[in-house]
């Protein structure tokens, strides 16, 4: 079985460009949300979603936004991005909200 | 959302040696969930625990829970240059399914 797939693996962007992200969890799995890792720093909670729906948003700004497709891929959006968005964007899926969660390998954004 | 603290931030074992790292929590919790993070690689979910005084163990590694529900503990034995990485604890919010991480143990074996 493939695992939680995330594209694009890598990307540079220039400041105050957008970015799309994209998620594809695990088959079966309802529940997919979105972090962000700083080098040297446990994951930051951005989005949770399960059967469509947005269940839980963390503490970033409104430049950040998601959403969940009917197949359950996902997909993260950040506009007007900052240097300070530079990080490592996790995507993670769970068969519910109250399991344990299978993380992708991430996408590296990098913000020049 | 709640906030775990997780000790030591360092921790650098000869291999073979036995190691145990911490997360506290000033409050009651419904859950933690333990992970791995390789360098350079992506978390890797290893166990949940949901029950006061609970105990899991998989091989080398012991997990408790707290009978308060306030802490929760690694326990590895006989470390192998395999076990080298960050450990997170996890928490899982009930209200709006946050998932808040520790700021991790990283591990360094000698050989």
């Amino acid at each position: 079985d493939a695992g939680v797939t995330q594209s694009p693996t890598h990307l540079i962007k220039t400041r105050g460009q957008h970015v799309t992200l994209r998620c594809s969890p695990i088959s079966g799995h309802k529940s997919v949300s979105w972090y962000q890792q700083v080098l040297g720093q446990g994951p930051q909670f951005i989005f949770q979603y399960y059967e469509k729906e947005e269940r839980g948003r963390g503490n970033f700004p409104d430049r950040f936004s998601a959403r969940q497709f009917p197949n359950y891929s996902s997909e993260l959006n950040v506009n007007a991005l900052l240097l300070g968005d530079s990080a490592l964007y996790l995507c993670a899926s769970s068969w519910d909200l109250n399991y344990g969660y299978t993380f992708g390998s991430g996408t590296r954004l990098t913000v020049v | 959302g709640q906030q775990v603290m997780q000790i030591p931030q360092y921790q650098h074992v000869q291999e073979g040696e036995d190691f145990t790292t911490y997360c506290n929590s000033s409050t009651t919790l419904s859950n933690i969930q333990w992970y791995k993070q390789r360098p350079g690689g992506h978390p890797v979910f290893l166990i949940q625990l949901v029950k006061s005084g609970e105990v899991k163990k998989q091989k080398r590694l012991t997990f408790q829970f707290g009978e308060a529900k306030k802490n929760s503990s690694l326990h590895i034995t006989a470390t192998q240059t395999t076990d080298v990485g960050t450990y997170f604890c996890a928490v899982l919010s009930s209200n709006d399914y946050k998932l808040s991480f520790g700021a991790g143990t990283t591990v360094t074996v000698r050989a």
